[in-house]
């Protein structure tokens, strides 16, 4: 079974400065890895994707993740934080077979001015 | 870019009474699903649909919920009989490929769904 753990339900940044969302998973099998955003009244929204391929995975808005295996951990980076990264991330995971997504609870990010 | 719509975006219903959440995934797609979010918890998988019968659901997907693609354009959630804990935002998603090939899933804005 799959499952997936965020630390910290909310984070606060100051503009400019580094954004570091934390995902850690569990799996039974090789793991697809995603970072979906849900801004204010909008759906969720992919925001990267790993799929066994390269480990640094490069997605929209400036954002990466880094896979790595031996810390079972796919955090969500950007070197600078801009007003309108101020949202809702979730980080999901599925087995690399017919599975739905799981998802974790989810992370606010507040940008402070 | 398409986009995935759902109707209604908020939902107030008394207790007992049958909900139909209505969603039109993307035209040409293939595969849809309903999740949930109940406030403060995880989004959580009910079913997903493919080739106009369910392909998998989960534990919550009991006999008081229903899919149904009516007429190819649409894509439905009835409850059945609703609950004060299926108060919860409902999404849609819809993806042209299976989930296996892990195709980008497109989410709906989402309806919120609030039993009294």
């Amino acid at each position: 079974a799959q499952s997936v753990t965020q630390l910290g339900s909310h984070v606060s940044v100051s503009e400019g400065a580094l954004v570091l969302l934390r995902c850690n998973y569990s799996s039974s099998v090789p793991p697809y890895l995603f970072w979906y955003v849900q801004y204010p009244n909008q759906g969720l929204q992919l925001l990267l994707k790993y799929t066994s391929a390269a480990t640094l995975v490069k997605g929209i808005n400036g954002f990466e993740a880094e896979f790595k295996k031996s810390e079972t951990s796919f955090h969500l980076t950007k070197p600078s934080a801009h007003m309108s990264d101020a949202a809702e991330y979730f980080c999901a995971v599925s087995a690399s077979g017919n599975t739905p997504l799981v998802f974790g609870k989810g992370t606010r990010l507040s940008v402070i001015a | 870019e398409p986009e995935v719509t759902q109707t209604p975006s908020h939902q107030v219903t008394q207790m007992g009474q049958e909900v139909i959440l209505r969603c039109v995934p993307i035209s040409n797609h293939l595969y849809f699903y309903w999740y949930r979010q109940i406030l403060g918890q995880k989004v959580e998988f009910l079913v997903s649909f493919y080739n106009n019968e369910i392909s998998e659901k989960s534990e919550i997907f009991d006999d008081q919920f229903s899919v149904e693609r009516p007429d190819g354009s649409n894509f439905t959630l009835k409850i059945r009989s609703t609950k004060l804990e299926d108060s919860a935002m409902y999404f849609c998603a819809s993806s042209l490929r299976r989930p296996e090939e892990n195709e980008k899933l497109f989410f709906g804005s989402g309806t919120q769904l609030s039993v009294l």
